[in-house]
């Protein structure tokens, strides 16, 4: 089975702080997703990435970063945390191959004081 | 503009009957795909079913099966024979082609209660 794990299911900040979830998964996969989710709006896309060391921007990119080092760890950076960036983050992973399913993580709720 | 659309906010079943989730989308991509994603309250998001928009039957997997009426632009999600661990948030997105990548768009989800 395809495991994506992120490093943490609560986490609490302070306004101001650089924040890094960091997201995990052990299936080789090229594809890599940052969303958040919030309620009546759905999953959002914040980054991706199709391989290691490249990024790019989804629709909510504004106020966050992304680091991909290695193939199996995609990195979400909050440069400096803001309240409305208190939401559930989610991770995902995929296969190139249009057809095939994201795996997901089983979110971070991140409350920014 | 590719969107999707789920209007059902909340549905209500009763055990062991049949339900439907409405999803709509909108593209002049003649080359998408559909997917059904549920959600539990603990949170994970679990794959349930994938429809091709060039696939000429309508996608099945065990007790979900996916409506797909590509004229109306519909895709909807049914559950037969609900169980309580049916209730979940489901969501519906729609596989798109944008900025020279595939991505997923999602649907804001409809919120399942499953009554014994």
């Amino acid at each position: 089975d395809v495991k994506v794990t992120q490093s943490s299911r609560y986490l609490v900040k302070r306004t101001g702080e650089k924040v890094f979830l960091e997201c995990v998964q052990d299936m080789d996969h090229e594809n890599m997703f940052w969303y958040r989710q919030d309620p009546g709006l759905g999953l959002r896309l914040i980054y991706f990435s199709y391989d290691v060391k490249m990024k790019e921007k989804g629709d909510i990119p504004e106020g966050y970063s992304v680091s991909r080092e290695k193939k199996e760890r995609f990195s979400l950076i909050l440069e400096s945390a803001s309240t409305n960036q208190t939401s559930m983050y989610l991770c995902a992973s995929s296969l190139l191959q249009t057809n095939q399913p994201q795996h997901f993580g089983d979110g971070t709720r991140l409350s920014i004081l | 503009a590719q969107k999707i659309t789920q209007t059902q906010p909340g549905m209500f079943v009763q055990e062991k009957e049949a339900v439907t989730l409405d999803c709509t989308y909108d593209t002049s991509d003649p080359s998408y795909g559909l997917f059904w994603y549920k959600q539990p309250s603990s949170g994970e998001m679990i794959f349930l079913i994938y429809q091709g928009s060039y696939d000429q039957q309508n996608a099945t997997e065990g007790r979900y099966s996916l409506n797909f009426q590509k004229a109306r632009k519909s895709a909807n999600l049914v559950i037969s024979a609900s169980q309580l661990g049916d209730s979940a948030m489901y969501f519906c997105a729609m596989r798109m082609f944008s900025g020279g990548y595939n991505k997923l768009i999602f649907g804001a989800g409809t919120r399942l209660a499953v009554h014994p």
